[in-house]
């Protein structure tokens, strides 16, 4: 079974410019979250989705970042425009039945210049 | 969700047992207990989940004493790749929310 699979695996960017993070959930589940870690600090929650609608959004910093889940398939988290402090790693997971067993993607190491 | 309290660092040698305690000292009586794995340039991994007593699976055992106001990560003979940052949550069973605390972990290292 294929885990959760994020693209791309890094990103450089320069400030301004508009990035788009994909995230492939595990089939079937129905959960999916995004988190991030900025430098030195913690792994923070930034949105759920449950199936295609968002289910908490309470941890998107600004509107510079939008999430989207069409189908309840795959996600995208786009951040337009960049500020320098986007920089960070972006964590997706899924999972099928809530927040008590999540699985985790790579991450996206974004780095804005 | 109930905060969490790890100390920031371990170390330990490969073969001996290594037990990391967690205090949550608001848990609430529907929280459970969950502890994940973080390796460099990966995302958390579940390692065990449990409410009360003792939970174990091929990866750890987990302790909660009865007030459940802490709880114990137990790795039983650990090897070189076993080196991780491990984190303690706590949160509502069967609740909706994503909203998950990481905290700062606690990077174990494993020493030869």
């Amino acid at each position: 079974e294929a885990g959760v699979t994020q693209f791309p695996s890094h990103s450089v960017i320069e400030k301004g410019q508009t990035v788009t993070l994909r995230c492939d959930p595990i089939s079937g589940h129905d959960n999916l979250y995004w988190y991030r870690r900025v430098m030195g600090k913690e792994i923070k929650f930034l949105l759920h989705f449950v199936k295609e609608s968002k289910q908490d959004e309470s941890g998107m910093p600004n509107n510079r970042f939008l999430a989207e889940r069409t189908g309840g398939t795959y996600s995208t988290l786009k951040v337009q425009p960049a500020e320098l402090e986007d920089s960070g790693v972006y964590f997706c997971a899924s999972s099928q039945d809530g927040w008590e067993k999540l699985f985790f993607g790579s991450g996206t190491q974004l780095s804005v210049l | 969700l109930a905060k969490t309290t790890q100390p920031i660092s371990m170390d330990s040698y490969e073969g001996q047992e290594v037990n990391i305690t967690c205090s949550h000292n608001n848990i609430a009586t529907n929280d459970y207990i969950t502890w994940y794995q973080q390796f460099p340039s990966q995302g958390p991994r579940f390692i065990i989940q449990g409410y009360k007593t003792k939970v174990t699976n091929e990866v750890a055992s987990l302790f909660i004493p009865a007030d459940r106001k802490s709880s114990t990560l137990s790795l039983p003979r650990v090897s070189l790749s076993d080196t991780a940052v491990y984190y303690c949550l706590v949160g509502y069973y069967g609740g909706s929310q994503g909203n998950l605390i990481f905290g700062k972990g606690t990077k174990l290292s494993v020493k030869p």
